[in-house]
Order: C-alpha cells, then structure tokens, then sequence
C-alpha cells in the first residue's frame, strides 16, 4: 500500500526566504505524487501534481516540487515566501489499484514578516 | 462554477442521533470520496466511490455508511453518532483517482 511521510509538522520561514517543504512516498508503482494547500477554514486545492512527464513541475503561486525517484521525494519550495503562503500543506500519493488517495499528515507553514 | 457542495458547514449533534452529510458535485466526475481531518493524522478517507452504485470502504469506515445512486451525490451517513467522529469532514471528487481532486469547504462536526 502506499504511504506518505512528511517531514516536520511545523516549518517556520522568515518573509523572503527559501521555503522547502519535504515529502517522502513509498509506492510499488509509478506513483502519481500531488501537493495541496490548505488556508484556515477552506478546503484543500491543489498546488501541484507529477503524472510522471516531467521530474520538475511547477505549480500555482510560484511554488515547485522535484520528483527523485531515487529518493522517493517530492519536496515542495518556493524561492521566496510570502505572508500569504501561510497555510498547511499535504503531500498526497494516488494509489489507483486500491482506489485511494493516501495524504500525508501535513505540514503548517507560517511566515514571518 | 465547477465546485464539490457540503452541506451543512457546521453541525453539532448528540450522541445517537442519525444525521447526513451532503455532498454534491457539478464537474460529472465519476470518482468521489469522504475524508475525516484530525490534528496530525491529515487526512484520512472513509469511504469512496468508483461509480454510481460502486461504493468500497478507505481507511476508517467504522461508523459510517454512503450511498452513490446518482453521479453528482454522495451523502455521508452516521448512523449513530460518537464523540470520537468529532472531526473535520471533507468531500472530494475527480475524473478518476489519477487525478487532481476538488474539495468541498468542509464539515466540521462535534458529537457531545
């Protein structure tokens, strides 16, 4: 079964600086990796997602992630945060055999100005 | 407006009292799941379905029951309500698991 490991329920950054967001899957299958982002009292909306085309993909709001297959990573940053990146973010792993989408516990950014 | 529909947004019940989430989506995707939220535990599903009439349990069914009998709806049922369902409930849907998920606003429920 799949599963997903995110590093650090709490990631602190200083307005500006480098945000690095890490995720660790394991899969038996070509995964299908996503990042989420959750802003107080909304729902999730998608960041991100690698369907295997392209090791570096780029999301919405500046935000990128790495597949490393090697690593079974995809780490999620942004060169310079902003105040209203402030939000939890999931990793997330689709596993299409069993039907499920298996989300990490997440990660709550804050920001500080 | 492409969106995933919950209603209500917020419930508080008491233990034992049936009650029924909704859950409607205006996208024709045929995939659609139910998520509970915790502190620290992310996300985790409950149930989940494929199709119309295709239902199959995720990680903690326990406690609920769904229905699929048409593609747009997905109602979460608690039968019986506990204080340990006290959560954060979300719905999805997409094209199919592959891929990106849309999420409804959430249901936050408290059981006392």
């Amino acid at each position: 079964a799949q599963s997903v490991t995110q590093l650090g329920s709490h990631v602190s950054v200083s307005e500006g600086a480098l945000v690095l967001l890490r995720c660790n899957y394991s899969s038996s299958v070509p995964p299908y990796l996503f990042w989420y982002v959750q802003y107080p009292n909304q729902g999730l909306q998608l960041l991100l997602k690698y369907t295997s085309a392209a090791t570096l993909v780029k999301g919405i709001n500046g935000f990128e992630a790495e597949f490393k297959k090697s690593e079974t990573s995809f780490h999620l940053t942004k060169p310079s945060a902003h105040m209203s990146d402030a939000a939890e973010y999931f990793c997330a792993v689709s596993d299409p055999m069993q039907g499920k989408l298996v989300f990490g516990a997440g990660t709550i950014l804050r920001v500080k100005s | 407006e492409a969106q995933v529909t919950q209603n209500p947004r917020y419930l508080i019940t008491v233990t034992g009292k049936k009650l029924t989430v909704t859950c409607s989506q205006n996208m024709n995707h045929e995939y659609m799941s139910w998520y509970r939220q915790d502190p620290g535990l992310g996300l985790r599903q409950i149930y989940y379905s494929m199709n119309v009439e295709v239902t199959d349990k995720g990680d903690v069914p326990e406690g609920y029951k769904v229905s699929r009998k048409e593609k747009r709806n997905f109602p979460l049922i608690l039968e019986s309500p506990s204080p340990n369902q006290t959560s954060l409930y979300f719905c999805a849907s997409s094209l199919e698991i592959r891929t990106e998920a849309f999420f409804g606003q959430g249901t936050r429920l408290t059981v006392v």
